[in-house]
């Protein structure tokens, strides 16, 4: 089966340090890979999505970065974070188009609690 | 304005049935989904509804699409304090992306 690992949980970092939260998934092949942000009230906005190793398409201008080194694994990076970095980062994955199991559900990571101070 | 929309609160008593509505703006949507999300986690997927279909029932849950008025509801029978989320309805186009929508946050009163 399927799973999907993100850490670490809970970060609390101040103004102007960097960031990095890591995302895995074990169990399947070349998945679509995403990261989400979740604000009280605003729902879900996509940062980030990547179909495949080295391909990141940004979806809003920001002070985030993201990385596909492997196949499985999706980073999320800032150099210098800000307060309005402050929030719940998900990260999650589907199902490929080569998989042939279009019904594009996403699969939830547990999520990373950053607090920019 | 935004893609999905969704009332923000819901409050129900316990064994009453809660129904969650959503309202999306794209008529080419293919799949429709409602999430769940409990708190401090990430979202889990309920069901989901292709877009040629009008109903969906899974055992205490119903799900219902009005693709005319670009409309869709969740009901969940039988409420339960475990019920007690946010939940979240979610479109999906012929790309990669979901857009959600704000999020319902239901409360089960006893």
């Amino acid at each position: 089966s399927q799973t999907i690992h993100q850490w670490p949980a809970t970060l609390v970092q101040p103004v102007g340090s960097p960031l990095s939260l890591e995302c895995t998934v074990e169990g399947t092949s070349n998945p679509n890979l995403y990261w989400y942000r979740q604000a009280a009230g605003r729902g879900l906005q996509l940062l980030f999505y990547s179909v495949g190793i080295g391909q990141i398409s940004s979806e809003v201008p920001q002070n985030l970065s993201a990385s596909r080194p492997q196949d499985r694994q999706f980073i999320l990076s800032s150099k210098k974070l800000l307060l309005s970095d402050s929030g719940f980062y998900l990260c999650a994955w589907s199902e490929g188009w080569l998989a042939g199991t279009r019904t594009g559900e996403l699969f939830f990571g547990e999520g990373s609690r950053l607090t920019v101070l | 304005g935004e893609d999905v929309e969704q009332s923000l609160f819901l409050s129900v008593r316990e064994g009453d049935s809660s129904v969650i509505n959503c309202t999306y703006t794209d008529s080419s949507s293919t799949y429709l989904y409602w999430y769940k999300q409990e708190p401090g986690a990430g979202l889990q997927l309920l069901t989901y509804i292709f877009s040629n279909m009008d109903m969906k029932q899974d055992q205490r849950l119903t799900v219902l699409l009005n693709k005319k008025d670009k409309h869709l509801s969740l009901r969940i029978a039988d409420t339960q304090t475990g019920d007690s989320a946010i939940y979240f309805c979610a479109e999906s186009k012929y790309d990669y992306k979901l857009s959600f929508g704000a999020g319902t946050t239901v409360t089960v009163r006893a």
